[in-house]
């Protein structure tokens, strides 16, 4: 069974500074990658989709990368701003059968100004 | 707005009551999901339909749940004899499988509160 797990579960950091936000999966039979961001009590807004294929994904402040055969994901958020905070949330498409999504718990971030 | 759509935001409901919630997806997105989200925790995957045929049921939807998708367009999803663990975020999603791509777009999702 797939798991997915993110760490760290909170992170709190002042305006400017770059950080990285970790995703890791049990099982590396996967379709894709996809990095959300939630605000609270909100939907999910898709920030990044990485295919099994490639190793990274970028868009503006925003690069996400996959290692596949470690089962891993960074999402890397460079210059920070109080704008960004809200929860990151990583999720796989498992490569069997049909296609839903197995997400992680989420890290919820804090930019401070 | 072409996004995802989900109605109502918000529902309180009192526990033993049917509830009903719509989704609309992005028109020309052949796949929709519904999730169910508690506090602190990820969404779970509850339901899938390619067009208006429902894929797969995951065990956490109970003979209380029945989800449809008329003619392949709008989805519902009805909870009868609602229970206070019930209580959570319903998220709709859709995707237009296309190749190698299948990103999917999430609605703002509905808020239910069984008290």
């Amino acid at each position: 069974k797939q798991e997915v797990t993110q760490i760290p579960a909170a992170l709190s950091v002042p305006e400017g500074e770059n950080l990285v936000l970790n995703c890791s999966f049990t099982d590396s039979a996967i379709y894709n990658l996809q990095w959300f961001r939630q605000d609270p009590g909100k939907g999910l807004t898709s920030l990044l989709l990485i295919q099994s294929s490639q190793r990274e994904q970028t868009s503006g402040r925003l690069n996400a990368s996959l290692d596949k055969s470690s089962g891993r994901s960074t999402l890397y958020i460079a210059a920070s701003q109080p704008g960004d905070s809200a929860t990151y949330l990583c999720a796989v498409t498992p490569n069997t059968g049909f296609q839903k999504l197995v997400f992680g718990t989420g890290t919820r971030l804090l930019v401070s100004p | 707005d072409t996004g995802v759509s989900q109605d109502p935001r918000h529902k309180i409901t009192k526990r033993g009551q049917n509830v009903t919630f719509r989704c609309d997806p992005i028109s020309e997105h052949n796949r929709l999901y519904w999730y169910r989200q508690t506090l602190g925790q990820g969404p779970e995957f509850l339901t899938y339909f390619q067009n208006e045929a429902q894929l797969e049921k995951s065990r956490l939807l109970s003979d209380r749940f029945s989800a449809e998708r008329p003619k392949g367009s709008f989805s519902t999803l009805e909870i009868q004899r609602t229970e206070q663990g019930d209580s959570a975020m319903y998220l709709c999603a859709s995707s237009l499988v296309s190749g190698m791509n299948t990103e999917a777009f999430f609605g703002q999702g509905t808020r239910l509160t069984v008290v």
